[in-house]
C-alpha cells in the first residue's frame, strides 16, 4: 500500500488552463504539505494543512488554490497556468504540524506549454 | 529564520569508497534536522532523522550523521558507497521548539554520483 499517493505522476499543459493534482495519505496523519521543486532541484513549501485547516500559506500566487475535503486528502488546483508553473509537485504529510517526520509521495510533474 | 546550506552541489565518487556530505544550517532555536534521499524520478525517502539524545545518528542504507551543535553542522557520511546510492541527497530542517506550525526547510540538495 502506497503511504502517500499523488495522481497524476505526469501533467502536461498549456498556458491558460487550469489544472489539478490529488493527494491521498493512508497514515492517518493530521498535516499534509504542498512543496514545489524546480528545475534546479529546489524544494520550498507551499502549504500545509492540519486537520483539514490551513495553517502554513508561503509566497504563493493565489492561482493556487489548496483544497482538504478530509484530514486524509490535500488536493492543488491551479488557475491560469504560467510556463513559470513548470515543476515536480511533492506532496507529504506527517503525524502532526510538529513536523518530526514528513512523508512523501512520488511527485507530478507539472510541464506547462 | 531557519536556513540549510549544502556548499557541495556534486560529489562524484569511485564506488567502495567512502563519502562525506555536508550540511550547515543557521537557526535561532533548537532544531530537527534531516537528510533525504530522492532517487532518479522518485519522491524523497528518509534516510535518518536527528530530533534530540545521541549525536550520532544512524540511518539506513549504511548511512549515518553526527549532529554537532558548535559548528552548526549535520554532514552524512558512508563507509562505502554503492552504485545503488547514485541519488540526490538533501538536508531539511525544522525548528525544534514544537510550538506547532512547524516547516522543514531543504538545502538545495547534493548530487552524489558513483563511478564505478
Amino acid at each position: 500500500d502506497t503511504a502517500v499517493s499523488q495522481t497524476p505522476k505526469y501533467l502536461v499543459t498549456q498556458m491558460g488552463n487550469d489544472k489539478s493534482i490529488k493527494c491521498e495519505q493512508n497514515l492517518g496523519h493530521d498535516t499534509m504539505y504542498w512543496y514545489k521543486q524546480d528545475s534546479k532541484k529546489f524544494l520550498k513549501i507551499m502549504f500545509s494543512y492540519n486537520n483539514k485547516e490551513l495553517i502554513i500559506n508561503e509566497t504563493v500566487p493565489n492561482r493556487f488554490s489548496p483544497k482538504s475535503p478530509d484530514k486524509a486528502h490535500l488536493n492543488l488546483h491551479i488557475n491560469s497556468l504560467e510556463l513559470g508553473d513548470s515543476a515536480v509537485y511533492f506532496c507529504a504529510s506527517s503525524q502532526d504540524d510538529t513536523n518530526t517526520e514528513a512523508f512523501f509521495g512520488q511527485g507530478t510533474r507539472l510541464t506547462v506549454v | 529564520a531557519q536556513s540549510v546550506t549544502q556548499l557541495d552541489s556534486q560529489v562524484p565518487v569511485f564506488e567502495e569508497a567512502p563519502v562525506e556530505l555536508r550540511c550547515n544550517y543557521s537557526s535561532s532555536v533548537s532544531v530537527y534536522l534531516f537528510w533525504y534521499v530522492q532517487y532518479p524520478n522518485q519522491g524523497l525517502q528518509l534516510l535518518l532523522k536527528y530530533l534530540s539524545g545521541s549525536t550520532l545518528v544512524k540511518g539506513i542504507n549504511g548511512f549515518e550523521a553526527e549532529f554537532n551543535k558548535s559548528q552548526t553542522s549535520f554532514h552524512l557520511r558512508k563507509p562505502s558507497v554503492h552504485i545503488s546510492d547514485t541519488a540526490e541527497y538533501f538536508c531539511a530542517v525544522s525548528e525544534g521548539d514544537l510550538g506547532g506550525n512547524e516547516k522543514l526547510t531543504f538545502g538545495t540538495g547534493t548530487r552524489l554520483t558513483i563511478i564505478p
